[in-house]
């Protein structure tokens, strides 16, 4: 069946631009997760959606950096004015439900470059 | 709060040896602890996930791990290494009610013929 998918699959943009990324989680996961890879480090968790709860947004580095999602489907991460230090890969995650023993499923990723 | 250490960014086997990458956790409530595997250019794959039942996990492509309440290790071993095991590995914490994973910074396994 279809995975977790994300567009583009890289990004280049000029610094000081916004982006937008995208994520298509799997039919059926209620609960969706975006993070982020930068080099030579582990994931960082950015946002978290779980059905039409607040999302939990305690992971967001800064007021620049912002997501929707549409029900339980499509989810954009912006980042706007972006800075070099964004560069990364923005990985998106679904799970059926909510819970740690929910595996989450990822996408490839979004590796976005700023210039 | 959670947090996961990988000792050592890089490790490297020859093909049929044994595969043993280490993760040491600190979590203030009992963890739920996972191992991750990403190949080149693709996303992050389940390997196992230990949610307290039993301690030895096996999971997927011949590998396993242990809990280990009193060294707060959740170690990923091997008995043999294959060529198509060359890939990065994450170690994962979460607790109980949180539902976002906490990662280590990972360890790239390089396998040689």
């Amino acid at each position: 069946g279809a995975g977790v998918s994300q567009s583009p699959s890289n990004k280049v943009t000029e610094k000081g631009k916004d982006v937008e990324l995208r994520c298509d989680p799997i039919s059926g996961h209620t609960a969706l997760y975006w993070y982020r890879q930068r080099l030579g480090q582990g994931l960082e968790f950015l946002i978290y959606f779980q059905g039409n709860s607040a999302p939990d947004k305690s992971g967001l580095p800064s007021d620049r950096f912002s997501a929707e999602r549409t029900g339980e489907s499509v989810s954009t991460l912006t980042i706007q004015r972006t800075q070099q230090e964004d560069s990364a890969v923005y990985l998106c995650a679904s799970s059926l439900s909510q819970g740690p023993n929910n595996e989450q499923f990822f996408g490839p990723g979004t590796r976005l470059t700023v210039l | 709060a959670q947090s996961v250490t990988q000792l050592g960014s890089h490790v490297s086997v020859s093909e049929g040896a044994l595969v043993l990458l280490r993760c040491n956790y600190s979590s203030s409530v009992p963890p739920y602890l996972f191992w991750y595997v990403q190949y080149p250019n693709q996303g992050l794959q389940l390997l196992l996930k230990y949610t307290s039942a039993a301690t030895l996990v096996k999971g997927i492509n011949g590998f396993e791990a242990e809990f280990k309440k009193s060294e707060t290790s959740f170690h990923l071993t091997k008995p043999s290494a294959h060529m198509s095991d060359a890939a990065e590995y994450f170690c994962a914490v979460s607790a109980s009610g949180y539902s976002t994973l906490t990662f280590g910074k990972g360890t790239m396994l390089l396998v040689s013929p």
